[in-house]
């Protein structure tokens, strides 16, 4: 069981908005930033969103991240067929010592 | 650009030690406040962090697999490597290096990934 929690999966149609929420605790999103990962299928997991809200460059404004509390959200707007993948949360926590993952959360775009 | 590629056996026996080599270019493996880092997933599930690695070689490990972990690096190859001892059918999965950019920070980017198997 993961110390991040993610549904396991979400659906949307092309062009629609989708979001995916990560929930954690006091130590481990509550305290740190979270990051985001995007992974399709059969390919290495990408870095979507850093710092909770940071894209790096290269990383279209579609996809952006926010937190509150002890929870973070990725939200992609104008869905592509290409979006198709398992989106991960990650963050540290702080009375762990370790990073700490989300179980994934796959995208259907239909 | 930096670019990371795993490689290593696709099969390995239980009890036996699981040993992946991580090649780096476009940087240094001795690059100033550089950490490298191991993850693996198992079939099916999330991502594991495994350890990480400091260019000054002081390494952080996952609690859960300290006892059998261990990485280090041979900076005359500008490579890292991860030993993972006495592995069992748990082990099997994808493992990915991938650089992270400080304690508690996120990862970018990543290898491709080797899968390995643990079975007799």
């Amino acid at each position: 069981q993961s110390a991040l929690t993610q549904p396991p999966s979400v659906s949307a149609t092309p062009g629609q908005k989708v979001t995916v929420s990560c929930s954690g605790s006091t130590s481990n999103i509550g305290k740190n930033y979270v990051s985001w990962y995007q992974q399709l299928p059969e390919v290495a997991p990408k870095l979507l969103i850093y710092d909770n809200i940071k894209r790096p460059s290269g990383i279209p404004d579609r996809f952006s991240g926010s937190k509150s509390g002890t929870s973070a959200t990725l939200g992609i707007t104008g869905l592509q067929i290409g979006d198709e993948g398992t989106y991960h949360c990650a963050t540290w926590d702080t009375s762990l010592s370790v990073w700490v993952f989300g179980e994934g959360t796959r995208l259907t775009v239909l | 650009q930096l670019q990371l590629r795993e490689s290593g056996p696709g099969l390995v026996k239980p009890w036996e030690t699981l040993s992946l080599t991580c090649n780096v270019s476009g940087v240094s493996v001795s690059s100033r406040s550089y950490y490298w880092g191991w993850m693996r997933q198992s079939p099916g599930k999330g991502l594991d962090w495994i350890g990480v690695i400091y260019y000054k070689g002081d390494t952080f490990y996952n609690p859960t697999l300290k006892r059998r972990v261990t990485i280090f690096v041979d900076k005359s190859k500008n490579q890292f490597f991860l030993n993972l001892t006495s592995v069992t059918a748990a082990d099997s999965g994808v493992y990915f290096c991938t650089r992270p950019w400080d304690i508690g920070s996120w990862f970018d980017p990543w290898g491709q990934g080797t899968l390995v198997t643990v079975s007799s």
